[in-house]
């Protein structure tokens, strides 16, 4: 059981827009910066969204992250097949005194 | 260009140990957190332990506290993972990762390509 917690799956057609949540808590979520990553089959994980909704270098404009109280969310638009991927959330735990991953969600680009 | 390679994995008994290597280059080794984080067969990723810069402040997930020793060698530019009385449950691909800064806090912003523990008899 994950500390934070995401849907296990979601879906889209090329050019949609989906969202993935991240549901936590006041000692992780609700203290700190979320990060979100992005893994390709068979390789490993991507840093994707850093600081709620800031974007590495190289990342597209079509990946965005917000975060509210407890809660944080990744939106993709323009969906590409490309996009097809696990994606995970993460933050620091101030009471686990550790970092904390949402069980990932599997997107799926139809 | 930054790049994290990882070494040292394989198959070992319940009760054994092993140790994980991962060198780095392309970046200033001993100014950025260094962590490892590993993958169980087919499920999600779980933080493991994370290390300074320095090598002064270290910090575990629970399930390995007392089992796992998490080192470096800065000279070497080198992560170390000592893993004893591995169990069944322990079976994950292990990725080093680097934190974008000098402390534990910072995000990991770049991934090793991963290597393989399994614990069986």
């Amino acid at each position: 059981q994950s500390v934070l917690t995401q849907p296990p799956s979601a879906s889209g057609t090329p050019g949609q827009r989906v969202t993935i949540s991240c549901s936590g808590s006041s000692s992780n979520i609700g203290s700190n910066t979320v990060t979100w990553y992005q893994q390709l089959p068979g390789t490993a994980p991507k840093l994707l969204i850093y600081s709620n909704n800031q974007r590495p270098s190289g990342v597209p404009d079509r990946f965005s992250g917000s975060k509210s109280g407890t809660s944080a969310s990744l939106a993709i638009s323009g969906l590409q097949s490309e996009d097809e991927a696990d994606y995970y959330c993460a933050t620091w735990d101030d009471s686990l005194t550790g970092w904390v991953f949402g069980g990932g969600t599997k997107l799926t680009v139809l | 260009e930054v790049h994290l390679l990882g070494s040292g994995g394989g198959l070992v008994q319940p009760g054994g140990s092993l140790r994980l290597s991962c060198t780095a280059s392309g970046f200033s080794f001993s100014s950025y957190a260094v962590s490892w984080v590993r993958q169980a067969p087919g499920k999600g990723l779980e933080w493991v332990s994370a290390l300074s810069g320095s090598g002064g402040s270290t910090y575990y997930a629970d399930f390995v506290k007392g089992r796992f020793t998490i080192s470096r060698e800065n000279s070497k530019n080198t992560l170390f993972l000592q893993m004893n009385s591995l169990r069944a449950d322990d079976t994950a691909v292990y990725y080093c990762a680097k934190h974008s800064g000098y402390s534990y806090s910072y995000v990991f912003d770049y991934w090793g390509q991963g290597t393989l523990v399994t614990v069986s008899s």
